[in-house]
């Protein structure tokens, strides 16, 4: 089946670092979406991602649709402690509504 | 504009006990979703229903696991002798039309401990 794979697992950075983390699909993927977690929260949408190279931006947050739609990215400039949380990206898994979601990242900010 | 609503919050259970999960999806919102996440896991697809069917139940375990979503009233997980693997997070998401296309909403999700 669909697999939809995140790296890193964890992130430990100093405020004001950026931070990146990756997302890849094992097939072709429709649109990719973007959420986080906060600790002891519920997943909050972020964006979504439909196009072939495309780059979208909310502020400090960059989301990346590789070439191939099979992979994504998201990267944050200059962290905050308000960023900390765990992302996950989740793909279309080839029935309808079936979002496969990655094992997420979870970001960890130092004042 | 209320969100997605879930009840109970926390939810006790001892072995081999029922437990029933309610979600109220947005106003507006026909399509249902159940995911599970155990502690520092991502969030694993369990069932996609719309009002009165079920239209993806692939990440449903074969026993002990339903859900439903009457035409009145909210969707409905349902656990039969809970087991202590069933400790978990339940959230419940919805969206105005298949997940695909739109953002899902989530709840603030179902934390059932087993004892």
């Amino acid at each position: 089946g669909q697999q939809v794979m995140q790296i890193p697992q964890y992130q430990h950075v100093q405020e004001g670092e950026d931070f990146t983390t990756y997302c890849n699909s094992s097939t072709t993927l429709s649109n990719i979406q973007w959420y986080k977690q906060r600790p002891g929260g519920h997943p909050v949408f972020l964006i979504q991602l439909v196009k072939s190279g495309e780059v979208k931006k909310q502020k400090r947050l960059t989301f990346q649709f590789g070439e191939a739609k099979k992979n994504s990215s998201l990267h944050i400039t200059a962290t905050q402690t308000t960023d900390v949380g765990t992302y996950f990206c989740a793909g279309y898994g080839g029935s309808q509504g079936n979002l496969i979601f990655g094992k997420g990242t979870k970001l960890s900010v130092k004042p | 504009n209320a969100g997605v609503m879930q009840n109970p919050r926390h939810l006790v259970r001892r072995r081999g006990q029922e437990a029933r999960l309610r979600c109220s999806p947005m106003k507006g919102h026909s399509h249902v979703y159940w995911y599970r996440q155990l502690p520092e896991e991502g969030l694993k697809f369990m069932v996609y229903l719309q009002k009165e069917n079920i239209i993806d139940e692939s990440g449903m375990p074969k026993e002990r696991f339903s859900a439903e979503f009457p035409k009145e009233g909210p969707s409905i997980l349902r656990i039969q002798q809970v087991v202590r693997g069933d400790s978990a997070a339940y959230f419940c998401a919805s969206s105005q039309s298949p997940g695909q296309t739109y953002e899902q909403y989530f709840g603030p999700g179902t934390r059932l401990t087993v004892t």
